[in-house]
């Protein structure tokens, strides 16, 4: 059974920086690229970032570019989210979520989410 | 990039209804289109892929169809489970969500 788990949120102030995990099990890690998802309080779901199996290929929605490094290692099944000079509207839940396949990239497994909250 | 639009944002529907989410694409995604269910406090969950390809273990009241530009997800006879948000998301040019469609109860 695919399972991934989330954790590293919790309260930082603006400026700021947190690493975010996401533990896998269940699946050949390595062979799949992995996204980042958030979601504000009472709004809709933003892709933030998507890295591929190898690690080699990032990619980064514009408001975060240059302050978030997403990264994976895949000798412990574990993605990554460095987040630096963070913004109050970097609140949200943050997700990690799972391509189908590599020709096939839809998020077919989610984990449960962990929350970020930038105050002061 | 490419901006996803659904319609409506709400829905207000009764148990066994044929109900219908539409979504539109700022420009041509082919057939690179998912949708998914979301409910109060949870991830979301993947329903359609491909634009039409039911996910596993999906009930096969839902259906996906459309290419290009226009995209519906159907539910043919609603149940109480279905109550939820529902997101587009195109990924041939990275990867973006609609803003959600809310599926009440009428």
């Amino acid at each position: 059974e695919v399972q991934l788990s989330e954790s590293g949120g919790g309260l930082v102030q603006p400026g700021g920086s947190l690493r975010l995990s996401c533990a896998a099990s269940g699946f050949t890690f390595s062979t799949y690229p992995m996204n980042w998802v958030r979601q504000a309080p009472g709004k809709g779901l933003e892709w933030v970032s998507a890295i591929s199996d190898s690690g080699g290929s990032t990619y980064y929605t514009d408001s975060v570019k240059g302050r978030f490094t997403i990264s994976r290692d895949n000798s412990k099944n574990t993605l990554y989210l460095q987040m630096n000079s963070l913004r109050a509207e970097d609140t949200a839940v943050y997700y990690c979520a799972k391509h189908w396949s590599n020709s096939n990239p839809s998020f077919d497994h989610w984990g449960q989410g962990t929350l970020v909250t930038v105050s002061s | 990039d490419i901006q996803m639009t659904q319609s409506p944002s709400t829905l207000s529907a009764s148990l066994g209804d044929r109900v219908a989410i539409t979504c539109r694409a700022s420009q041509s995604i082919g057939k690179k289109l998912a949708w998914y269910q979301q409910k109060p406090g949870k991830a979301p969950n993947l329903l359609i892929y491909k634009a039409s390809s039911l996910e596993s273990g999906v009930p096969s009241r839902f259906s996906g169809s459309g290419s290009e530009t226009e995209f519906t997800l159907t539910i043919s006879s609603l149940q109480p489970e279905d109550f939820a948000t529902y997101y587009c998301q195109q990924y041939t040019s990275g990867w973006t969500f609609g803003q959600g469609t809310k599926v009440e109860i009428k």
